[in-house]
């Protein structure tokens, strides 16, 4: 079962990059890395998935490194409205294993 | 599309009181999930459905019972709530079996047990 760790919070100040490191040491071969955001008082909504290299789109880009044993979020120039809970999931073959972690608190400020 | 629903929003039970938690998809999803969360935790997984007629425990399934009840609805029962079962429960769906990675979620209902 591969286990994420991810900071339990960070701050940023609106306009900012924000990147979000998910260590996943233990990650299987056919894995992917998925990353969900979570508002206050809401249900997750997925943000961007990838296997490996760099994935971008609308919201995020994602970076995996070669060796796959760590991801990084990164959200361009943020603003408050970004302020969320981000969890990083490593998906291992079967929902039984599907496992949400704590997540990092991410706040935005003025 | 109304994506996934969930009745009620928000509930409140007695101890030993029994009630279930409706939630619908529509969007032809195949597999459907039960997780709750508790204050500043992560989510887990209480059962799943990859499909119609089919249930499997998750993470935390005890004192539940979940029924598919076809393609479109999976009911979550509580036969006689805890007080440990105050919690926030999200119903989720994902695209057919393969990608439970990606999945969509309800808003959420509050329940509290007193």
């Amino acid at each position: 079962l591969a286990k994420t760790t991810q900071p339990i919070s960070m701050d940023s100040y609106e306009g900012q990059e924000v990147n979000i490191t998910c260590s996943h040491n233990n990650i299987a071969t056919n894995d992917y890395i998925t990353w969900y955001q979570q508002f206050p008082s809401q249900g997750p909504r997925f943000i961007i998935q990838g296997y490996k290299t760099k994935v971008t789109n609308e919201v995020a880009s994602l970076f995996i490194p070669a060796d796959r044993k760590s991801s990084t979020l990164s959200l361009p120039r943020v603003s408050l409205s970004d302020t969320a809970v981000y969890y990083c999931l490593v998906f291992t073959g079967t929902a039984s294993k599907l496992t949400f972690g704590t997540g990092t608190r991410l706040q935005v400020t003025l | 599309n109304a994506g996934v629903t969930q009745t009620p929003k928000f509930q409140v039970l007695k101890t030993g009181q029994s009630m279930t938690l409706q939630c619908a998809q529509d969007m032809n999803h195949n597999s459907m999930y039960w997780y709750r969360q508790d204050p500043g935790m992560g989510l887990r997984l209480i059962y799943y459905s990859a499909s119609e007629g089919t249930t499997d425990k998750g993470e935390v399934p005890n004192g539940y019972n979940v029924s598919r009840l076809n393609k479109r609805e999976f009911s979550l029962r509580l036969e006689s709530a805890a007080p440990s079962q105050t919690s926030v429960y999200f119903c989720a769906s994902s695209p057919p079996w393969g990608a439970a990675e990606t999945q969509y979620f309800g808003p959420g209902t509050r329940l509290l047990v007193l």
